[in-house]
């Protein structure tokens, strides 16, 4: 059975560092990997999604990494602000059936 | 842009109400999911529908039920609510046709008491 962790639960840096958050998965036949933002009360936003074909994804400050032998994403942010304070998990798809499978996130602190 | 929308930001609720949760999606997608999330547990898939009158159970189905009668609209139905249903519900939709992006509503708060 896949099982999606992330790790830290929770990170707290000042502002304009660069900083990699951490996410593994136990079974590396995955079908695609997506990272998603998610502010507080709110729902969540799709950040980026790597093929299983793909090696990175990056969307302006964001750089999405995979490496599926290793069961291993990054997602890198670079000179990061306050604004990007919020919880970012990272969801797999095993398959073409569309279907998620979580991590349980990381709450990430951007002091000013 | 897409959008989904889901009919109430927060609710509450009597224990035995029967309660609805909709979700509205504008961009003609296949794919909806309905989640609840839960400090601790993170998101757990409750129902998703592939198409419309299509329905199929997710990890935890129990106590649910959903209806997809429009390609756009997917409720989800607690028949007798209980307490331990007072969650944070969000719903999702994907393209599909090998698009696999979800797009998520804003979510529902919802309190039994």
């Amino acid at each position: 059975k896949q099982e999606v962790t992330q790790i830290p639960a929770a990170l707290s840096v000042p502002e304009g560092e660069n900083l990699v958050l951490n996410c593994s998965f136990t079974d590396s036949a995955i079908y695609n990997l997506q990272w998603f933002r998610q502010d507080p009360g709110k729902g969540l936003t799709s950040l980026l999604l790597i093929q299983s074909s793909q090696r990175e994804q990056t969307s302006g400050r964001l750089n999405a990494s995979l490496d599926k032998s290793s069961g291993r994403s990054t997602l890198y942010i670079a000179a990061s602000q306050p604004g990007d304070s919020a919880t970012y998990l990272c969801a797999v798809t095993m398959d073409s059936n569309y279907q998620l499978i979580w991590g349980a996130g990381t709450k990430l602190i951007i002091k000013p | 842009d897409v959008k989904v929308t889901q009919s109430s930001r927060y609710l509450v609720k009597r224990t035995g109400e029967k309660v609805f949760l909709e979700c509205v999606q504008d961009m003609d997608h296949e794919n909806m999911f309905w989640y609840r999330q839960d400090p601790g547990l993170g998101l757990r898939l409750i129902y998703f529908s592939y198409d419309v009158k299509m329905k199929e159970k997710g990890d935890i189905p129990e106590g649910y039920s959903v209806s997809r009668e429009k390609k756009e609209r997917f409720s989800l139905i607690l028949e007798s609510a209980s307490t331990n249903q007072t969650s944070m519900y969000l719903c999702a939709s994907t393209p599909g046709v090998g698009s696999y992006e979800q797009y998520f509503g804003p979510g529902t708060r919802l309190t039994v008491t």
